[in-house]
């Protein structure tokens, strides 16, 4: 596609739900990046695909969150028993190889809202 | 553990006036530098990228320097308008050696609002 996809754009649950955000990258990018923003913050790294491979996954807070990008394209951030402080906006980014490497396209994010 | 912080967090100033933004950061030993601009509900737009090499790159009225032994970055907007009202982050990219990847440190953002 033409920039960075990500859906749903809001989410709203109830803490201790299962929630799974998505981020489809510009076509023939093989970078995959999520990060996580809390209101008044900067984004914060969680982790980095590379092809379908996890390449960095240093910056998930815990156990609870998990990413998949099974077929190298799109991906999907997951989080279980979600708790409050979970609540930021998820923005995804994808980037090319070589020396397209460091220039993120990021998408609009995903507004999670745990109750 | 790199720690970027970004002075003001708030700015306010009217129509045409030139204004400098603050970065730095605490290791010096970075691969590139970067200022984005956050709109409310979207996602970052790059506005310029530095090079660790470089002193400082211009785009339009936007310019941004590089001090890397101090561990600082400026950017600095001329002639501001009102449509440049956003948040504008500074990030780097570490130096760990080998290739680098985009696993940016962000500053916390400092809001601008020109008004006409």
């Amino acid at each position: 596609g033409a920039g960075v996809s990500q859906t749903p754009s809001n989410k709203v649950t109830e803490k201790g739900k299962y929630v799974e955000l998505r981020c489809d990258p510009i076509s023939g990018h093989t970078a995959l990046y999520w990060y996580r923003q809390s209101l008044g913050q900067g984004p914060e790294f969680l982790i980095y695909f590379q092809g379908t491979g996890a390449a960095d996954d240093s910056g998930l807070p815990n156990d609870r969150f998990f990413a998949v990008r099974p077929e190298g394209s799109v991906s999907t951030l997951k989080i279980q028993r979600t708790e409050r402080g979970d609540s930021a906006v998820y923005l995804c980014a994808s980037s090319s190889r070589g020396t397209g490497a460091n220039v993120l396209t990021f998408g609009a994010g995903s507004r999670l809202t745990v109750l | 553990k790199q720690e970027v912080t970004q002075i003001p967090a708030a700015l306010s100033v009217p129509e045409g006036e030139n204004l400098v933004l603050n970065c730095s950061f605490t290791d010096s030993a970075i691969y590139n530098l970067q200022w984005f601009r956050q709109d409310p509900g979207k996602g970052l737009t790059s506005l310029l990228l530095i090079q660790s090499s470089q002193r400082e790159q211009t785009s339009g009225r936007l310019n941004a320097s590089l001090d890397k032994s101090s561990g600082r970055s400026t950017l600095y907007i001329a002639a501001s308008q009102p449509g440049d009202s956003a948040t504008y982050l500074c990030a780097v990219i570490r130096a760990a050696g080998g290739t680098s990847y985009g696993k940016l440190t962000f500053g916390q953002g400092t809001i601008l609002t020109v008004h006409p």
